[in-house]
């Protein structure tokens, strides 16, 4: 089982709409949670993180952390053409050994 | 500006000549790490740097070495490279603690690397 598991997709929405990216992880003892997205040639660049259990929001983004069920979700509002991009899940485990464990994963369309 | 820089971000090789990537952040930053992407595969971490002289395994090690002599330095070296590692690397830094924002990794703008 991979630590940390996204649905690769590609999820097609139109513009405008919710876009719904999930995320699942392996280990209880994770502390920490993180989205970024990466467009494609291009690095990964952080879009936020969370710590606690419940939403968080930045602008048109939230994100969404359950710890019992091991999963953390990320919401984008209204969404735009220019949000086509891969949203990687990253996960830090709390033994200090690394820094983050990422996802592979999963390519959002946005229809205009 | 605050970044990560990599060098260099284009590279054709052959087996089995050596060559090194390098990673430089001028951000003060304690951890740096080289991750590899591969399609399907996501980011596998390849080595990380808690510190200045302190190194570990990540997930994908084989055939790889680093060393942090200084802090703003962690380059990747390939001392004998093999077609299995083509694929586009990057190094990535981040502040290091138990406090809200640590471990946020900045990342540099990636080498793509291809073994013949």
């Amino acid at each position: 089982q991979k630590e940390v598991e996204q649905n690769s997709g590609p999820l097609s929405v139109p513009e405008g709409a919710i876009a719904s990216l999930n995320c699942t992880y392996s280990d209880r003892g994770s502390q920490s949670f993180f989205w970024y997205r990466q467009y494609s040639g291009k690095s990964p660049e952080l879009i936020m993180f969370i710590y606690s259990n419940g939403d968080k929001e930045d602008g048109r983004f939230t994100a969404q952390l359950n710890k019992a069920s091991q999963y953390v979700s990320l919401l984008i509002r209204d969404s735009q053409p220019s949000d086509s991009a891969t949203y990687l899940c990253a996960v830090r485990l709390d033994t200090g050994r690394r820094a983050l464990t990422f996802g592979s994963g999963t390519r959002l369309q946005v229809q205009p | 500006e605050a970044q990560v820089t990599q060098n260099p971000r284009y590279l054709i090789t052959v087996t089995g000549k050596k060559l090194t990537v390098t990673c430089s952040q001028n951000m003060n930053h304690e951890y740096m790490s080289w991750y590899r992407q591969d399609p399907g595969l996501g980011l596998r971490q390849i080595y990380y740097s808690m510190n200045v002289e302190v190194t570990d395994k990540g997930d994908v090690p084989e055939g790889y070495k680093v060393s942090r002599k200084e802090k703003r330095n962690f380059p990747l070296i390939l001392e004998s490279p093999s077609p299995n590692q083509t694929s586009l690397y990057f190094c990535a830094s981040s502040p290091w603690g138990g406090y809200s924002g640590a471990n946020v990794l900045t990342f540099g703008a990636g080498s793509r690397l291809t073994v013949l």
